[in-house]
């Protein structure tokens, strides 16, 4: 099983509002990714945790708060959002063998997120 | 220069051909390599991965790795109108900054 849900699907959200994005995996994987996806552009990393501690942080903006509850559950909460932030939200896991070859990522459906 | 790069296409090729698609990368780092299908409105698929030299077959793919030349490729045999899609090419490290880099995607026109 290499599944990874996402909820919701669809999102649309005014700038005043407060919404969370949700993810979800049963692989026991310890790395979990939040990426942006414009479109017609490839996936933009926002933020990774391993093994539940926040370990990159490209310099989102702080409207963006992610949330790693424990190993298989993934937040990204949204507060006061711009229309430029519009775009197909992923979340990705994958094991994290420290100091050993990388496994895959696998993605979810993505949330598609309209600001209004 | 980019990390990842990738010609963004479009690749046409006939239906039953073999599709060529390419990748550098310039992170001299990088251990891990990735091809992801990515159909218009969903979600990155993974399918293939290669870490070592040489050439790796799963069906109708084959990924290939050059890592003197930061060179990775990805062969799609008997192509299908189905195949059509953005190809993404991704690295990864083993150490320090751990987390999939991607190429611009290659789009591929697959015509019946």
């Amino acid at each position: 099983d290499t599944e990874v849900t996402q909820t919701p699907k669809h999102l649309v959200m005014g700038m005043t509002n407060k919404k969370s994005l949700k993810c979800e995996q049963h692989m026991g994987h310890r790395a979990m990714y939040w990426y942006k996806q414009k479109a017609k552009k490839p996936p933009e990393l926002m933020f990774v945790y391993s093994y539940e501690k926040l370990s990159i942080n490209e310099s989102v903006p702080s409207r963006f708060s992610p949330e790693c509850p424990n190993s298989s559950l993934l937040n990204l909460h949204l507060h006061a959002l711009q229309p430029e932030d519009s775009a197909l939200y992923l979340c990705a896991s994958s094991q994290d063998r420290t100091g050993g070859v990388n496994t895959e990522a696998f993605f979810g459906q993505g949330t598609r997120l309209t600001v209004v | 220069q980019k990390e990842v790069e990738q010609n963004s296409g479009p690749l046409s090729v006939p239906e039953g051909a073999i599709a060529s698609l390419n990748c550098t990368y310039s992170d001299r780092v990088s251990q891990s390599f990735f091809w992801y299908r990515q159909y218009s409105g969903k979600s990155p698929e993974l399918i293939m991965s290669i870490y070592s030299n040489g050439d790796k077959e799963d069906g109708r793919f084959t990924a290939q790795l050059n890592k003197a030349s930061q060179y990775v490729s990805l062969l799609i045999r008997d192509s299908q109108p189905s195949d059509s899609a953005t190809y993404l090419c991704a690295v990864n490290r083993d150490t320090g900054r751990r987390a999939l880099t991607f190429g611009s995607g290659t789009r591929l026109q697959v015509q019946p």
